[in-house]
């Protein structure tokens, strides 16, 4: 099972840049999420989606932005890169999302990316 | 507003001694679900733990022990007789509605 796939593991990018952080699960995950994680700032929750077509802002959107045109991909965007965007990025997913917990809440976490904004 | 904070930033132990990683959280949610997830040197989360918000019950799973009381709002994680391969950073999440918030982390350090 591949699971949460993250790409790519590494980047650098220019002040000003734009780019695409891939996630992909291959687990038919209804709810997927992305995060930042910075130095004494724990994970910071920056969109999330609970199915196609529906996405959410989590408590820090500026600067990203997030589309889920199917169940298995949700990429983040930057659209301008800025040094403050630089930090480790998690990519979560979980069977189901929203008001309904039913049976399984366990958020699978992919391998993350670290990003650096020069 | 949800939150939960992880007051501990860093916990030195020594091997074999009890160390208890507390966490405090927020949420005016009546039905919410609370975790504990690891991450390693290698940088993976690892999920260790889920409670839901009716169950109050002590779990305990080999050298881990968790102990949930809604009356001071706290879901606190105990590893007995540490281990050096127990360091890594943990951290505390609470999750209501569609979000999972995480606290801020607090690692571990288990010395041999």
């Amino acid at each position: 099972n591949a699971g949460v796939t993250q790409t790519p593991k590494f980047q650098v990018l220019k002040t000003g840049q734009s780019m695409t952080l891939q996630c992909a699960q291959d687990m038919n995950h209804e709810y997927m999420s992305w995060y930042r994680q910075d130095p004494g700032m724990g994970l910071r929750l920056i969109h999330y989606s609970v199915g196609a077509g529906i996405t959410d802002q989590g408590e820090v959107p500026n600067g990203y932005n997030v589309s889920r045109s199917t169940t298995e991909d949700f990429p983040l965007r930057l659209l301008s890169a800025a040094p403050s965007q630089t930090s480790v990025y998690f990519c979560a997913s979980s069977l189901r999302g929203g008001a309904a917990f039913a049976t399984n809440e366990k958020l699978f976490f992919g391998s993350g990316t670290q990003l650096s904004v020069l | 507003a949800q939150k939960v904070t992880q007051a501990q930033t860093e916990i030195s132990v020594v091997e074999k001694e009890d160390v208890t990683l507390d966490c405090v959280y927020e949420t005016r949610d009546t039905t919410y679900y609370l975790f504990w997830y690891k991450q390693p040197p290698s940088g993976e989360l690892v999920f260790l733990i889920r409670r839901n918000s009716f169950d109050e019950q002590n779990e305990i799973s080999g050298r881990y022990s968790w102990n949930f009381q809604k009356s001071t709002s706290s879901f606190n994680f105990t590893i007995t007789a540490s281990q050096v391969v127990d360091s890594a950073v943990y951290f505390c999440a609470l999750r209501g509605g569609g979000k999972l918030i995480f606290g801020q982390g607090t690692t571990l350090q288990v010395k041999p």
